[in-house]
């Protein structure tokens, strides 16, 4: 079955440092990767996703995502960090194709703090 | 949240009562989930719907129900039978493309006491 770990419960950086949340990833046949955001309270927002083409993919409020097939690894980047992005971030896969499942799993989540 | 409604926001119930969470969609999106989120699990599927009358259990099915008799309208029934059913849950949506990117809505915390 596909699967997505995501290795930190949570990331702690200084305001105005790059930021990196590490997500991993187990699926058969080409991988379909998401990224969400989620503040307090609140439902997942969509950041990213690659599906084919560029290695990096660019998404919302600066936010961008390197995708690695050899280390099977889609790591969420920011080259310069805000309070404001204080939040819990998921990484999700889509199933796999041959399951007959049509949904995501995702990861449990990291909190990323940056501090003022 | 844009699209997806979820009521009410905070819900609370005694124990051994059924209860149904509404989530709304104008959105036009042909697939449904309900997911249910604990501290510390990520999010679990629940069910899911790619099309109307049609559902599917995900990982956690036990102790819940639903129903797709609309395209936007997916509710989620709490049962009695659901042993932890305090939680934050969340519907979402998806236009049903293979790329299945799916967009969420405000979720409600329900409480079983």
């Amino acid at each position: 079955a596909q699967s997505v770990a995501q290795p930190e419960d949570q990331v702690n950086v200084a305001e105005g440092n790059p930021l990196t949340v590490k997500c991993t990833y187990s699926v058969s046949g080409n991988p379909y990767l998401f990224w969400y955001v989620q503040y307090p309270n609140r439902g997942l927002q969509f950041l990213l996703k690659y599906i084919t083409g560029d290695n990096l993919v660019k998404g919302s409020y600066g936010f961008e995502a390197e995708f690695n097939k050899s280390q099977t690894s889609f790591h969420l980047k920011k080259p310069s960090a805000l309070v404001s992005d204080s939040a819990l971030y998921f990484c999700a896969v889509r199933d796999n194709w041959d399951t007959g499942r049509r949904a995501l799993t995702f990861g449990s989540g990291t909190r990323l703090q940056v501090q003022p | 949240d844009g699209g997806i409604t979820q009521s009410p926001k905070y819900l609370f119930r005694k124990e051994g009562q059924n209860v149904t969470l509404s989530c709304e969609q104008n959105l036009n999106h042909d697939a449904m989930y309900w997911y249910r989120q604990d501290p510390g699990q990520g999010l679990r599927l629940i069910y899911y719907s790619q099309i109307v009358n049609d559902f599917q259990k995900g990982d956690i099915a036990e102790g819940y129900s639903v129903s797709r008799e609309k395209k936007e309208s997916f509710p989620l029934t709490v049962t009695s039978a659901q042993k932890n059913p305090t939680a934050f849950y969340l519907c979402a949506s998806s236009p049903g493309t293979r790329n299945y990117e799916q967009y969420f809505g405000p979720g409600t915390r329900l409480t079983v006491t």
